[in-house]
């Protein structure tokens, strides 16, 4: 059973770059796109991007010139960087697993408050 | 972007109650759709992949339809474990986007 969990900053000062890493449990990271979504609270879920087990990544183009993913296939990891946050980014960050079917695979989610 | 618009936001239904929750797209997605469930607190649950397929593991009692631009999610007969928010998802052209949820409440 793949399990994912986030872990990072839960507060994140104004200006500065929010960073979150999820480590992957129970399958491989081949074939599969590993994923960054983010929920402001009460509101809809926003895709950040993904990252394919090979490097390649797709952003968000609203938000295309501030993250980058990565991903350490031999820790079974990927992580996001978000510079320059305001407060438009507090949310709940999840990292999830996408097939191009679905995104079948979920972390709890973190939250990340940025706030001075 | 394409955007995603469900109907209704809110629903109140019974248990036993047949319920469908629309998702219309700003443009044609084929089938590329899925549909998820989230509770309070809880990351989203994949339900409905590709419009219409039924994710391993969950009840035959969620159902998808449609293609193109208007899809469907039916719950045939609504459980005390169905009550949630319910999101519909393109993922034909990027970025991929959301629908604003569907809530699910207790008649």
């Amino acid at each position: 059973q793949v399990q994912l969990q986030e872990s990072g900053p839960g507060l994140v000062k104004p200006s500065e770059t929010l960073s979150l890493t999820c480590i992957m449990s129970g399958g491989s990271m081949r074939n599969y796109y590993w994923t960054w979504i983010r929920q402001p609270s009460g509101k809809r879920l926003e895709w950040i991007g993904y990252i394919y087990n090979t490097g390649t990544t797709t952003y968000n183009p609203s938000l295309k010139s501030r993250v980058t993913i990565s991903i350490d296939t031999s820790k079974n990891q990927f992580s996001l960087e978000l510079s320059s946050v305001t407060a438009a980014d507090t949310a709940v960050y999840y990292c999830a697993r996408d097939r191009h079917a679905g995104t079948d695979y979920w972390g709890q989610g973190t939250l990340v408050t940025v706030s001075s | 972007d394409i955007q995603m618009t469900q109907s209704p936001s809110t629903l109140s239904a019974s248990v036993g109650d047949r319920v469908t929750i629309t998702c219309r797209a700003s443009q044609s997605l084929s089938s590329w759709l899925a549909w998820y469930q989230q509770k309070p607190g809880k990351a989203p649950k994949l339900l409905i992949y590709q419009a219409s397929s039924l994710e391993s593991g969950v009840p035959s009692r969620f159902s998808g339809s449609g293609a193109g631009t208007e899809f469907t999610l039916t719950i045939s007969s609504l459980q005390p474990d169905d009550f949630a928010t319910y999101y519909c998802q393109q993922y034909n052209n990027y970025p991929w986007t959301f629908g604003q949820g569907t809530k699910v409440e207790i008649k």
